[in-house]
């Protein structure tokens, strides 16, 4: 079953206005992390935030933050005040207690462009 | 600049040959992961070590072995290569081994992009 659904293949924001990537996940496992990576042109991954299962708070990271509904399982990245260089492909992913400790299952990811 | 280095960058070489992966965690960390990321099937966790020892295996195909290295360095062996094996393989280390958490956070290498022709 797939673990994180990401439905969104591509999405287009003008520069400056905020932007809302989805996320859906689904685990049995009530002690789970959920993350989001940046993969840019170049090719490298880059971490941008964390949200445990357990954290009350929605997580916050400069001009990302994550929208994380538990019953509804999903852990939208908003981005605001896109800027050109946040065009990239974004990776949610999460790791849960189930068949392998640690590993990151990841969605298909979103293309984020970022107009001027 | 994640900490995690992996070498080569690019890799071209023929159906049927063998090449090896290499990757140095970040300092302090003792987990090491293999991922592997093509156009159909994403990305796709292939193997994990801690410490020098195998703790889980993912889609990891016969043909391809990992080790970890006493200094924590790891390789990734691909024989008998095919050309469906053409692919962006990521190396990632965190802290330790257990499951999620910010403290265990996944840093990830720039890749290596392997062309099996």
């Amino acid at each position: 079953a797939q673990k994180i659904t990401q439905t969104q293949p591509g999405m287009f924001v003008q520069e400056k206005e905020a932007v809302t990537l989805d996320c859906t996940y689904d685990t049995s496992d009530p002690s789970y992390g959920l993350f989001w990576y940046k993969q840019p042109s170049s090719g490298e991954m880059i971490f941008l935030i964390y949200q445990g299962s357990y954290d009350q708070q929605n997580a916050t990271e400069g001009r990302y933050s994550l929208n994380f509904q538990k019953a509804r399982k999903s852990a939208n990245l908003v981005i605001s005040a896109s800027q050109l260089g946040d065009s990239a492909m974004y990776f949610c992913a999460m790791t849960d207690r189930g068949s392998t400790l640690g590993r990151l299952y990841f969605g298909r990811g979103t293309q984020l462009t970022v107009w001027p | 600049d994640s900490g995690v280095t992996q070498t080569p960058k690019h890799l071209i070489t023929a159906t049927g040959q063998r090449v090896t992966l290499r990757c140095s965690p970040r300092s302090g960390d003792l987990s090491v992961y293999w991922y592997q990321q093509s156009l159909d099937q994403g990305l796709q966790f292939l193997i994990q070590y801690y410490n020098g020892e195998e703790r889980a295996k993912g889609n990891i195909l016969e043909r391809f072995s990992a080790q970890q290295f006493p200094d924590l360095h790891s390789e990734l062996n691909l024989s008998s290569l095919e050309l469906g094996d053409s692919a962006l393989y990521f190396c990632a280390s965190s802290p330790t081994v257990t499951s999620g958490g910010l403290a265990n956070t996944q840093y990830f290498g720039p890749g290596t992009r392997l062309t099996v022709l």
